[in-house]
């Protein structure tokens, strides 16, 4: 019964390279949300995907990421460009269902280091 | 803006005894609650959610309260362990405003041997 995977843990990029994190939600749940956290903060919420669809991106930057969740795969955070305020931890959530009352279980995280 | 928020940044406790965490939030639309619970290094964990139309909720070792008179949440730890040290946040979202989670900042725990 596997949870929240994400890979990978860790990822280095040099400014202006670009970075990929991936997301496989736990089994039979079809919504995924991303957050950002910052060291000794909260987490902040990016975007709210289901399959192929992006609901709520209201908590994303509007240029250089993206955020994609495929018919078949995983869901793909894209970061081009990377800059050093890029660093942080970045945690994926899913959930069985939409509803806002529904939990939401978080993986373990991509830590992004810009150099 | 309307945020959640917490009161103690960092809260050192005796093994054994009980532990509470407070939280503070400030909009009256929320209702639904959740804690969770993050170790050095790992993503959150959930411990315990609360509706608001509950004023009270137990787990294993932990419980939930929640005043919404003075909207006010906070989780009570019994018999506290080593391995309960670790950052809790707490997390609200709205009904019918999205999925997305809000966040507190967070709260240390510290327990002593």
């Amino acid at each position: 019964n596997a949870g929240v995977m994400q890979n990978p843990r860790h990822l280095v990029r040099r400014r202006g390279q670009e970075a990929r994190l991936r997301c496989s939600p736990m089994k039979g749940h079809s919504h995924v949300y991303w957050y950002r956290q910052l060291p000794e903060e909260g987490l902040k919420f990016m975007v709210y995907l289901q399959k192929e669809n992006i609901i709520d991106e209201s908590g994303m930057p509007k240029e250089r990421f993206s955020a994609e969740f495929p018919k078949e795969g995983p869901s793909i955070l894209r970061i081009q460009q990377v800059v050093r305020g890029d660093s942080a931890a970045y945690f994926c959530a899913s959930s069985r269902q939409g509803a806002g009352a529904d939990t939401q279980y978080f993986g373990p995280g991509t830590r992004l280091t810009v150099l | 803006g309307e945020s959640v928020g917490l009161h103690l940044p960092t809260l050192s406790v005796q093994e054994g005894d009980n532990s509470i965490i407070n939280c503070a939030y400030s909009n009256s639309a929320s209702d639904y609650f959740i804690w969770y619970k993050q170790e050095s290094g790992k993503g959150p964990q959930f411990i315990i959610d609360i509706r608001s139309n509950m004023d009270k909720r137990q787990g294993q070792r932990v419980t939930v309260l929640l005043n919404k008179t003075v909207k006010h949440l906070s989780l009570q730890i019994a018999a506290t362990q080593p391995g309960d040290s670790a950052v809790y946040f707490c997390a609200e979202n709205i009904n019918n405003a999205g999925n997305m989670l809000t966040f507190g900042g967070g709260t240390r725990l510290m327990v002593k041997p």
